[in-house]
């Protein structure tokens, strides 16, 4: 069974600091990841979608992927209030397969 | 991105009566979207994948003959909750990716059913 686990939280960082979020999959040939951003009462929002082994980085957000480990992780720089909410990570085979999710980590930003 | 738009955003029906939901894609067309529900404080469940021109896959403990999927169009799938009751009130969610361009995809804004 494919599954994607992530750490529920909640994450505490201090506004301005550094948020590392991590995330594991249990399917080998999982080709495609991407972390997703929910805010309470709002749908997803796909913030960073990653393919090859390495670091992507968009702004203040890097995600980084490491297919031999089976992790990705997502970099937040200078965490800002804002960036409270649920971040989901997500693992696919192919284009029309169904996105695997995790239950999502909740990250608090500490004003 | 790409953009997916749902409507109604939200709403209100007695029970026993039916509710229709639509998803579009605004500017591509997918042969596949899917359906989710979120109930409060919980994870996305992911309920059916939407193929276009054919029936739909539900997942495992989701009731087809209640949650009606139809994918007419490369740009229109409808979510049909039949018969409803309190238990089905939940946040239900649609996502489509454009095959043209990516392995992504993107979520509609989500609708917020609530069955009294």
């Amino acid at each position: 069974q494919k599954e994607v686990e992530q750490n529920s939280g909640p994450l505490s960082v201090p506004e301005g600091a550094i948020a590392s979020l991590n995330c594991t999959y249990s399917d080998r040939v999982s080709q495609s990841f991407f972390w997703y951003r929910q805010y309470s009462g709002k749908s997803p929002e796909l913030i960073m979608s990653i393919y090859s082994n390495g670091d992507k980085e968009d702004g203040r957000f890097t995600a980084q992927l490491n297919k031999a480990s089976q992790y990705v992780s997502l970099l937040i720089r200078d965490s800002q209030p804002s960036d409270s909410a649920t971040y989901l990570c997500a693992a696919t085979m192919n284009r029309d397969d169904k996105i695997i999710f995790g239950k999502g980590t909740r990250l608090h930003i500490l004003p | 991105g790409a953009v997916v738009s749902q409507h109604p955003s939200w709403v209100i029906c007695k029970s026993g009566t039916s509710v229709k939901i639509e998803c579009r894609s605004l500017d591509f067309q997918a042969t596949t979207m899917f359906w989710y529900r979120q109930f409060p404080k919980q994870s996305l469940m992911l309920m059916a994948t939407s193929n276009e021109g054919s029936k739909a896959t539900y997942e495992q403990g989701v009731e087809k003959d209640k949650f009606l999927i139809n994918h007419a169009s490369l740009t229109l799938s409808t979510l049909t909750v039949t018969s409803a009751h309190p238990e089905d009130s939940s946040f239900y969610i649609c996502s489509a990716g454009d095959r043209g361009l990516s392995y992504e995809q993107y979520f509609g804004p989500g609708t917020r059913l609530t069955v009294t």
